[in-house]
């Protein structure tokens, strides 16, 4: 077990329809990071948040936001979705700060959409 | 061509057999990541490297940065090893991963 939760772990929803996926932290990491795994992608960086602000961008939707909120838990909307958005999408989270280096992170289990 | 490339992309061993997985990777990197992904699923950290080698139980992980080259070995391998094993990297400048493919690894009894 990482300590990093979400929830929910599966959901099944119609395109063009509107979900929240949300994540907790583990306790004392303030960097969350979301992260897609589809089957002909692989892994791919969403975004990242650190202590309630955007700190990086990977390649992330524009149909797709998200945020973290003052008990550092967040949550990834995605919306309008579309048949290709069916994937696995894994939140970690790291105690790293600084821009310059590398934290070792922490995943969770994983939510699975599946877009019909 | 992908900034972080593994190989091979499928390895099947018998139970006991060292297996040795490699990554190669093309940027200036701050740290190298190993991921094991279950079938299920999870995705379970197994080391972060910036230079030199670590080791856990039976699993040693290498990283030669004049090269940009990694490697993951297990020793006296198990059932329980088969999993993906994903490469990844922190490029220089920002904590955002960039994955390999990953490497099916199935250890037959």
């Amino acid at each position: 077990d990482s300590g990093v939760t979400q929830t929910p772990k599966h959901l099944i929803t119609a395109t063009g329809q509107r979900v929240t996926l949300r994540c907790s932290p583990r306790s004392g990491d303030l960097s969350v990071y979301w992260y897609q795994q589809s089957l002909d992608q692989g892994l791919q960086f969403l975004i990242q948040y650190y202590n309630g602000e955007e700190r990086a961008k990977g390649n992330i939707l524009e149909r797709f936001s998200a945020q973290q909120f003052p008990d550092l838990h967040s949550e990834l909307n995605l919306s309008s979705l579309e048949l290709g958005d069916s994937a696995l999408y894994f939140c970690a989270s790291s105690v790293g700060d600084r821009v310059w280096g590398s934290y070792e992170q922490y995943f969770g289990p994983g939510t699975r959409l599946t877009v019909t | 061509k992908n900034e972080v490339e593994q190989s091979p992309q499928n390895l099947t061993a018998q139970e006991g057999e060292f297996i040795t997985i490699n990554c190669s990777y093309s940027v200036g990197i701050s740290a190298l990541h190993w991921l094991q992904q279950h079938p299920g699923g999870g995705i379970v950290s197994l080391f972060m490297l910036s230079s030199g080698k670590k080791k856990h139980g039976r699993l040693i992980a290498t990283i030669n940065i004049q090269e940009k080259h990694s490697s993951l070995h297990i020793t006296a391998s198990h059932p329980r090893d088969s999993a993906v094993y994903i490469c990844a990297v922190n490029p220089f400048g920002n904590e955002k991963l960039t994955f390999g493919t990953g490497t099916r690894l199935t250890i037959i009894p």
